[in-house]
């Protein structure tokens, strides 16, 4: 059973150039979460998707945004880089509802990205 | 505002020995689940143990075990018979529900050093 894959596994872009990550969910899995992960920080909740729609976001700038496909794959998008968008960037991946356990995040091995 | 505390940037323990690891937070919400990420240099988030939040016993995973203090919003790891394996960042983390949905709220985490 493959976990959350996440695609590409490193990335350099110029500022001001637009990015692409992609994730592939757990299977059975139905939601994806991406996390920002700054250099030497707690990963950062950017946003969730569920029925191809975002349900919750946090305090990113609109230069974020995303896409759930009906296979539950997500990317996520990044426009106008700026050198602060420079970080790992995580998938999670789990179900919508439920107890504790069934909402447990599995996370990929993130996409480092970095600006220049 | 939800936060999560870690006061210890970096850690270091003996092979064998015991070694607790720190974790305030702060929310107003009262459904919530705490959490223990580890995150080796693989970069991959491993789940390390939960806690539901409306549960008084403290949950324990074979040599993990944690302290809740609900009032105290404290939640601490202890790992027993540290191994050089458990060498990584670990990352406390509150999931909040949230309209239907959830998000998780990390720390900035502890970096564990095991030593032969």
């Amino acid at each position: 059973d493959a976990g959350v894959t996440q695609s590409p596994t490193h990335l350099i872009k110029t500022r001001g150039q637009q990015v692409t990550l992609r994730c592939s969910p757990k299977s059975g899995h139905d939601t994806v979460s991406w996390y920002q992960q700054a250099l030497g920080q707690g990963p950062q909740f950017i946003f969730q998707y569920y029925e191809e729609e975002e349900r919750q976001r946090g305090n990113f700038p609109d230069r974020f945004s995303g896409h759930q496909f009906p296979n539950y794959s997500s990317e996520l998008n990044v426009n106008a880089l700026l050198l602060g968008d420079s970080a790992l960037y995580l998938c999670a991946s789990s179900l919508r509802l439920g107890t504790a356990k069934n909402t447990e995040a599995f996370f990929g091995q993130g996409t480092r990205l970095t600006v220049v | 505002a939800q936060t999560v505390t870690q006061s210890q940037p970096e850690m270091s323990v003996q092979e064998a020995e015991t070694v607790t690891l720190s974790c305030t937070y702060d929310t107003s919400e009262s459904n919530y689940y705490l959490f223990w990420y580890k995150q080796p240099p693989s970069r991959q988030m491993i789940l390390v143990i939960r806690q539901e939040a409306y549960k008084q016993q403290n949950a324990t995973e074979n040599r993990f075990s944690v302290n809740f203090q609900k009032a105290a919003k404290s939640f601490s790891l202890k790992i027993s018979d540290s191994q050089l394996g458990d060498t990584a960042m670990y990352f406390c983390a509150f999931m909040v529900f949230t309209s239907g949905t959830y998000k998780y709220i990390f720390g900035t985490g502890t970096r564990l050093k095991v030593l032969a």
